[in-house]
């Protein structure tokens, strides 16, 4: 089966900064690879996704970029606000099968 | 548009005492329905999945059970609950055939004392 890592556990920036936060999966039949943000005690929300056939996808201060030979893909956040802070997940899946998601990265945005 | 209510928000219950946890979906038909647990505020562990009434599928054994009465409503019992099943529990729905784009409830946090 699938597997996602997700990397750092934690991550701590300034206000302003950019924050990366990375994913690798095992299964390269995945195609699909969304990013949720949870802020506490709420649900996660859908906040970007790309699928296989595209290399990079931008809206507004977030971008995702994949790497299909690698296997990886990346949450780039840019001029970083407090409100950003919270627990972001990625995710890979393939088609009409469960998604697998990683254990997700704990933002923390200092102003 | 489509929502998707969990309820209740929050839940205090003794150990040994039944459960159930109510999801409703609402403006699609017949959607893919999903029950995650949530523990120590990271990690979505999959619990069950529905692609149609009365069809659930089981991913982790436990003594949780999941039940799909109606097309848009998803139900999360157990019997005789454990302090282990503590825990942040997450609905979540996707569009008929295929699990791209999960969208998920606000949540129900249990706690078993």
């Amino acid at each position: 089966g699938e597997n996602v890592e997700q990397h750092p556990s934690t991550l701590s920036v300034q206000e302003g900064d950019s924050a990366v936060i990375k994913c690798t999966y095992s299964d390269s039949a995945s195609n699909y690879f969304p990013w949720y943000k949870q802020e506490l005690g709420k649900g996660p929300q859908l906040i970007i996704d790309i699928r296989s056939n595209v290399g990079e996808k931008k809206d507004q201060r977030i971008a995702v970029t994949l790497n299909k030979t690698a296997k990886h893909f990346s949450l780039h956040i840019t001029e970083t606000q407090p409100e950003d802070s919270a627990v972001y997940f990625c995710a890979a899946s393939e088609g009409s099968y469960i998604p697998t998601f990683g254990r997700g990265t704990s933002l923390i945005v200092h102003p | 548009s489509q929502t998707i209510h969990q309820w209740p928000a929050t839940l205090v219950q003794p150990v040994g005492s039944p459960l159930s946890l109510e999801c409703t979906v609402e403006g699609t038909s017949n959607p893919n329905l999903y029950w995650y647990r949530q523990a120590a505020g990271r990690g979505l562990q999959l619990l069950f999945y529905s692609v149609g009434i009365g069809q659930i599928s089981s991913e982790v054994p436990q003594n949780l059970s999941a039940s799909r009465p109606q097309d848009r409503q998803f139900i999360l019992s157990s019997k005789k609950l454990l302090l282990s099943d503590s825990g942040f529990y997450l609905c979540a729905w996707s569009v008929e055939g295929g699990s791209y784009e999960q969208y998920f409830g606000p949540g129900t946090r249990l706690t078993v004392t």
